[in-house]
């Protein structure tokens, strides 16, 4: 099974910090990589897809790079409604799909 | 506008069998390319992939969890119906529906608010 290592598990940044997660793969994946954020008691929502591929709505600030085993997903400017846990998807081997750890970003 | 509920019973006993419903509107499950699937989330700690069952009824399982899990559904009520059998105090957790929209990312795009199911006797 593809298993997927987010970095850092955790990590403190101010409002305006740009911010860089990482999602690291066992084997290569392409760019079948999504991304997701979670708040506390409430259910994950897509931001990105097809590793760099924003979902409709969300703001332009998130962006996702990355194919192979190595992706990030990146906020350019931290905005306080973004302190949340963060999850990486793979798809790659559909149909067993896989989550990575998490990473949750606090307030600083 | 897509919506999912997830329905079921908030406390099992370890060894029961625990059934939860996906109930949707907004799509239909015999559209070619819509998936249904089962996610869960212990409390703090991550996502965790259950089960997955397409529009040609194509159904699919966690491989550590496979022997315990059924997926099935209902596309006249618009239903999923996840089964687990053997329940135990580490299955306890936030049981997600959520739905695959498209055939060319195998992404969740919209979600159910979750239902917590605790185990414990």
């Amino acid at each position: 099974a593809i298993q997927l290592t987010q970095s850092p598990s955790s990590l403190s940044a101010s409002v305006g910090d740009r911010v860089t997660i990482t999602c690291r793969a066992s084997q290569g994946i392409s760019s079948a990589l999504a991304w997701y954020q979670q708040k506390p008691g409430k259910a994950p929502k897509l931001l990105i897809y097809d590793a760099s591929s924003l979902e409709s709505g969300v703001p332009s600030r998130f962006s996702g790079s990355g194919s192979g085993t190595d992706f990030t997903l990146t906020i350019s400017s931290l905005q306080p409604e973004d302190f949340a846990t963060y999850y990486c998807q793979q798809f790659n081997s559909y149909p067993a799909l896989t989550f990575g750890g998490g990473t949750k970003v606090e307030i600083k | 506008q897509v919506t999912l509920r997830e329905s079921g019973p908030a406390l099992v006993k370890p060894t029961q069998t625990l059934t939860l419903t996906c109930t949707f509107s907004g799509f239909s499950l015999s559209t070619s390319g819509m998936c249904v699937s089962w996610v869960r989330q212990p409390p703090g700690k991550a996502l965790e992939w259950l089960a997955l069952i397409d529009w040609d009824d194509d159904k699919y399982y966690s491989t550590s969890l496979k022997t315990r899990l059924t997926i099935s559904k209902d596309t006249s009520k618009n239903q999923v119906v996840l089964t687990m059998t053997n329940m135990d105090p580490v299955d306890t957790a936030t049981y997600y529906c959520a739905r695959i929209g498209s055939s060319s990312w195998y992404v969740f795009d919209y979600w159910g608010q979750g239902t917590l199911v605790t185990v414990s006797s």
